[in-house]
């Protein structure tokens, strides 16, 4: 059965500092992969995707990126946190756009202080 | 402009009751995927109900059934028999021609003892 994994679980940073979330995908080839931010108390906003290894489509432009190294690996990075960034950052896949339902990870509690 | 629209920010109701969450979406496509998403305080978004556009019946999975109505572009959940473990946030969502996810604003939903 497949499985999606993300850590940390719950980070604390500082304004400035970097970050780097990763998300993998087990017992699945070729996933869509999806990193969405959820404010508190508000719905999710999609921030990036991505059909395939390299391939990523960015949604909202901000200081965070998005990195798809290996096919069932999806790393989300920014250079300088800013407050704004604070949130529940939630991995997602896919099984392929033929699939329409996205499975969601248990998520990463970021608080940027 | 929105494309999907939760408008009970709180809903309670009694254990064992039914309970119907409201959702209106907003799309010119044909083809689109209609999901509701369960997210209990732990975080975790668990898939609950999916509804493609061209399906003529409305979803079931077990206590959870999808009223789709389609000239309204509504798409309600109604959970029956309800369960203290039903208490959570509740999320629609609709995936798009262009495989873009759109979230709602979410539903609390309290049961009551």
């Amino acid at each position: 059965s497949q499985t999606i994994h993300q850590w940390p679980a719950t980070l604390v940073q500082p304004v400035g500092s970097p970050l780097s979330l990763e998300c993998t995908v087990e017992g699945t080839s070729n996933p869509n992969l999806y990193w969405y931010r959820q404010a508190a108390g508000r719905g999710l906003q999609l921030l990036f995707y991505s059909v395939g290894i390299g391939q990523i489509s960015s949604e909202v432009p901000q200081n965070l990126s998005a990195s798809r190294p290996q096919d069932r690996q999806f790393i989300l990075s920014s250079k300088k946190l800013l407050l704004s960034d604070s949130g529940f950052y939630l991995c997602a896949w896919r099984p392929g756009l033929a699939t329409d339902t996205q499975y969601f990870g248990p998520g990463t509690r970021l608080t940027v202080l | 402009a929105q494309k999907i629209t939760q408008t009970q920010p709180g809903m309670f109701v009694q254990e064992k009751e039914a309970v119907t969450l409201d959702c209106t979406y907003d799309t010119s496509d044909q083809s689109y995927g209609l999901f509701w998403y369960k997210q209990p305080s732990s975080g975790e978004m668990i898939f609950l109900i999916y509804q493609g556009s061209y399906d003529e019946q409305n979803a079931t999975e077990g206590r959870y059934s999808l009223n789709f109505q389609k000239a309204r572009k509504s798409a309600n959940l109604v959970i029956s028999a309800s369960q203290l473990g039903d208490s959570a946030m509740y999320f629609c969502a609709m995936r798009d021609t262009g495989n873009q996810f759109y979230f709602g604003t979410g539903t609390s939903l309290t049961v009551i003892p």
